[in-house]
């Protein structure tokens, strides 16, 4: 099983800073990883697709880097609506598994 | 406009069976594998299950395989998941999403409240 390990477990941020969110896999998963924005009583959406690819709709403050082990999610900077929690997932290999997330919270 | 709308939840009691459907419309069903994922009180995202579009493979997590059956009806384009010796471990909401290991999950439903409790 692919363990993805994600850090911080919680950032403390203001509106309009900059967010970096790590996720690290125990073995490679080229670029099969995804990144998840969730809040609470809402459905997950997706964000980024193959490491680095935004999903539709999503706007350019987000970003995705990395490949093989280490990743990166940027948010360039912080708008009110993108405190949550974030998780990555990654596809290459069954089961497939989640990070144990990132909570973004206001300063 | 695509939707998924989890139904079915509620309260059982340890050791007692629930199924969980997931009606799905605005995306060829048939031609997308369907996932349940999910999330325990105050834990993380947790993958439960995939089939694929032909319901020919089905995948589980080690913690439900066993008493867990994922199925579909691509004619009704609804998901399901029969859930059997319920442990209070498994409560937790419950996610339908599109997308399997082919593919990401990118479109979720809101998901429905499983309580396993006496």
């Amino acid at each position: 099983e692919i363990v993805l390990t994600q850090s911080p477990a919680t950032l403390s941020l203001s509106p309009g800073e900059r967010a970096t969110l790590s996720c690290r896999a125990s073995q490679s998963v080229t670029s099969y990883l995804a990144w998840f924005q969730h809040k609470p009583g809402q459905a997950p959406r997706l964000l980024i697709y193959d490491a680095s690819n935004r999903a539709t709709g999503i706007p350019a403050r987000f970003s995705g880097s990395g490949s093989g082990t280490d990743f990166t999610l940027t948010i360039s900077s912080l708008e009110p609506e993108d405190f949550a929690v974030y998780y990555c997932q990654q596809r290459t290999s069954w089961p497939l598994t989640f990070g144990g997330g990132t909570k973004v919270e206001i300063k | 406009e695509v939707q998924v709308l989890e139904s079915g939840g509620g309260l059982v009691q340890p050791g007692g069976s629930l199924r969980l459907s997931c009606a799905a419309s605005g995306f060829t069903f048939s031609s997308s594998a369907m996932t349940w994922v999910r999330q325990a009180p105050g834990k993380g995202l947790e993958w439960v299950s995939s089939i694929s579009a032909s319901a020919t493979t089905t995948y589980y997590a080690d913690s439900v395989k066993g008493r867990f059956t994922i199925s579909r009806d691509n004619s009704k384009n609804t998901l399901y998941l029969q859930m059997n010796s319920l442990r209070a471990e498994d409560t937790a909401v419950y996610y339908c999403a599109k997308g399997g290991r082919g593919d990401y999950f990118n479109y979720w439903g809101q998901g429905t409240l499983v309580t396993v409790s006496s």
